[in-house]
């Protein structure tokens, strides 16, 4: 079957500039997670959304980002006032229950770069 | 707060054994899971310990002790396909879903 897929693969900005990152969960999956990672480092979680409801949003770094997942399904990350600090790849993964301690299935990112 | 240590790098040669430690401090623990990201490429789920002891799975096991706040993946007869970069990671305490990675190792295997 399908797994996580992520649109845009590479986005490219301008600092300043509004971006929108899309995340197609795997079909039925109830939990989905926002990640940014950056070169060496581990994912760093954003949030987690549990059907529609976000039920974790401590990871998002301040309130030019935002996310929403309307019907259960697709998400999408919406990133305001781009910096340069946010180039990063994001991540998204979908998990077939709540929690995470099951396994998480990884889209292939959206790599962002801000310039 | 929490936290997970890995070494950094971990060299080894086909046909080995290698061990990938992960010790972490968290103030509430749901258990230890493991991940293999190709350069490139997406997080790859591997294993889950919830309990203390070694969970195998064809070459890759994984151990937990979790009174010493410490667990270990294992690989065995390793291959060059191996080489990648692997991340412990924890559910932070009750009441979040905040999911907490280490800063992964990467291993290198060697012809």
């Amino acid at each position: 079957g399908a797994g996580v897929s992520q649109t845009p693969s590479n986005k490219v900005t301008e600092k300043g500039k509004y971006v929108e990152l899309r995340c197609d969960p795997i079909s039925g999956h109830t939990a989905l997670y926002w990640y940014r990672q950056s070169l060496g480092q581990g994912p760093e979680f954003l949030i987690y959304f549990q059907g529609t409801g976000a039920a974790d949003d401590s990871g998002l770094p301040n309130d030019r980002f935002f996310a929403v997942r309307p019907e259960g399904s697709v998400s999408t990350l919406k990133i305001q006032r781009t910096e340069r600090g946010d180039s990063a790849v994001y991540l998204c993964a979908s998990s077939a229950l709540a929690g995470g301690e099951n396994e998480q299935f990884f889209g292939p990112g959206t790599r962002l770069t801000v310039l | 707060g929490q936290s997970l240590e890995q070494p950094s790098e971990v060299t080894a040669v086909e046909g080995a054994i290698v061990q990938i430690n992960c010790t972490y401090q968290t103030s509430g623990f749901y258990g230890l899971s493991w991940y293999q990201q190709h350069d490139g490429g997406a997080p790859t789920f591997l294993s889950y310990n919830a309990l203390d002891g070694l969970e195998e799975t064809g070459r890759f096991s994984s151990f937990l002790s979790r009174s010493d706040s410490y667990g270990y993946l294992l690989l065995q007869e390793l291959q060059m396909k191996d080489s990648a970069s692997y991340f412990c990671a924890v559910r932070a305490p009750s009441g979040t879903y905040k999911y907490i990675f280490g800063t992964g190792t990467r291993l290198k295997v060697l012809a």
